[in-house]
């Protein structure tokens, strides 16, 4: 069963509109870790953000915001005033805690997010 | 500092043939990990290595291997190749030992196509 659900598969947004992506998890563990990465034309995964399964508090990098809420398993991702720059496919990831610190990493299919001048 | 480098960038085999990729970390980095990507299945983990030892492998069959060297670079090796590895292939390395917490940063990937 898909563990990570990114059910946004493409998104069209036209210049200066605010967008979110949304990632919702699975898990039975009360020890995680979420990712979001940006994947531009290059090919090149770009880390964004990183967040453990106890901080719930929400963060703000610029035009980048992320919500994580555990009541409801979400942990999506908001630009503010988007730019072509923005363009991209973009990934949340899951990653549970397994024997040794190892980790088994889920990967939701990612949301292609095209923004248009 | 010099991000992850992967070479080839690009690769065009034909079935039955094998490939080696490779994959330099970011200096000081000695976790490397390797994914498939393809449109249909995502990111798949193939295997990750720390200090030379593999560390995790994923659900793939054993025509890909890998391999990590002393200066922690890596190489995936995919023999007998089919159509349907044609995909792109990434390296991430992490400043840790491949922990669950820890970020991984990844290379341009090198895309290969199998006629």
């Amino acid at each position: 069963a898909q563990k990570v659900t990114q059910a946004q598969t493409e998104i069209s947004v036209v210049e200066k509109e605010d967008v979110t992506l949304d990632c919702v998890y699975e898990t039975r563990d009360t020890t995680y870790y979420l990712f979001w990465y940006k994947q531009p034309p290059s090919g090149e995964l770009v880390f964004l953000i990183r967040r453990n399964s106890f901080d719930e508090q929400n963060e703000i990098s610029g035009r980048y915001s992320w919500n994580f809420q555990k009541s409801t398993s979400s942990f999506n991702f908001t630009i503010t005033a988007s730019q072509v720059v923005d363009s991209a496919v973009y990934f949340c990831a899951l990653s549970e805690r397994r024997a040794g610190n190892n980790r088994k990493l889920i990967w939701g299919l990612g949301t292609s997010l095209a923004v248009n001048p | 500092k010099a991000g992850v480098t992967q070479t080839p960038r690009y690769l065009i085999k034909t079935r039955g043939q094998q490939v080696t990729l490779s994959c330099s970390p970011i200096s000081g980095h000695r976790s490397v990990s390797w994914y498939q990507q393809t449109p249909g299945q995502g990111l798949q983990f193939l295997f990750e290595y720390f200090s030379e030892t593999q560390r995790n492998k994923g659900n793939f069959p054993g025509r890909f291997s890998g391999r990590q060297f002393s200066n922690s670079r890596s190489e995936m090796n995919v023999s007998t190749l089919e159509l349907g590895d044609s995909a792109l292939y990434l390296c991430a390395s992490s400043s840790g030992q491949g922990s669950y917490y820890d970020e991984q940063f990844f290379g341009p990937g090198t895309r290969l196509t199998v006629l």
